[in-house]
């Protein structure tokens, strides 16, 4: 069954912590992107990876970070200097859709819901 | 001004009408036009795509791009509630994809 997975669903920190959410893939696609959802604002992207070992910082990365040691895995740490963590954050890979002329896509993971107490 | 522009409602319509949801974009080198759906606490997923002119059409969607007028659309025919969502629109130029902020759909029994 292939996807991209997410975990946990829900995650909830406390003031000062660091949390980390796994995105796991086996798309066999070699980009992977972090990104953050609140309401009103649309995607907004964190991170992102074209290959292993080498990613990106995105428009909003400050107080985020990642790793890319193996191509099916971009996890997310969440560290305590991001000022306002509570969001929906969602892992998305990207791929090449359509015939003949393919163009890149995106395809998401069901998100994980961060709450900070 | 932004890349894509897309207004973000919300849209309140009664079950069986005709909803049109709309992007504009400002570059004419994007090449792929794409919708997604999303329902609430979960992760888009794609409806539509195509890269010509014109309109596609899946069951109850269509999609429609104007590159004239930098325009594109989704028309859903006898909406029902369960495609209450958030639509959004997505352009690719080369590997780059660019999102809407997505338009929130609300259909009433």
């Amino acid at each position: 069954d292939g996807g991209i997975t997410q975990s946990p669903k829900y995650l909830f920190r406390k003031e000062g912590q660091n949390v980390t959410l796994s995105c796991e893939q086996n798309l066999n696609h070699d980009a992977m992107y972090w990104y953050r959802q609140d309401p009103g604002q649309g995607l907004r992207l964190i991170y992102y990876s074209q290959i292993v070992n080498d990613f990106q910082k995105g428009d909003i990365a400050e107080g985020y970070s990642v790793s890319r040691e193996k191509k099916e895995s971009f996890p997310l740490t969440v560290t305590s200097a991001q000022k306002n963590p509570t969001a929906f954050y969602l892992c998305a890979t990207q791929g090449v859709i359509g015939q003949p002329l393919g163009a890149d896509t995106q395809y998401f993971g069901p998100g994980t819901r961060l709450t900070v107490l | 001004q932004k890349e894509v522009e897309q207004d973000p409602g919300p849209l309140s319509v009664p079950e069986g009408a005709i909803v049109s949801l709309n992007c504009t974009y400002s570059n004419s080198a994007f090449q792929y036009f794409m919708w997604y759906r999303q329902y609430s606490r979960k992760g888009p997923e794609l409806l539509m795509y195509t890269y010509s002119s014109g309109n596609k059409e899946d069951g109850r969607f269509t999609a429609q791009v104007d590159k004239s007028s930098k325009y594109i659309s989704l028309f859903i025919r006898d909406s029902q509630p369960s495609d209450s969502a958030t639509y959004l629109c997505a352009i690719t130029r080369y590997q780059k994809v660019t999102f809407g902020i997505g338009t929130k759909l609300q259909v009433i029994p």
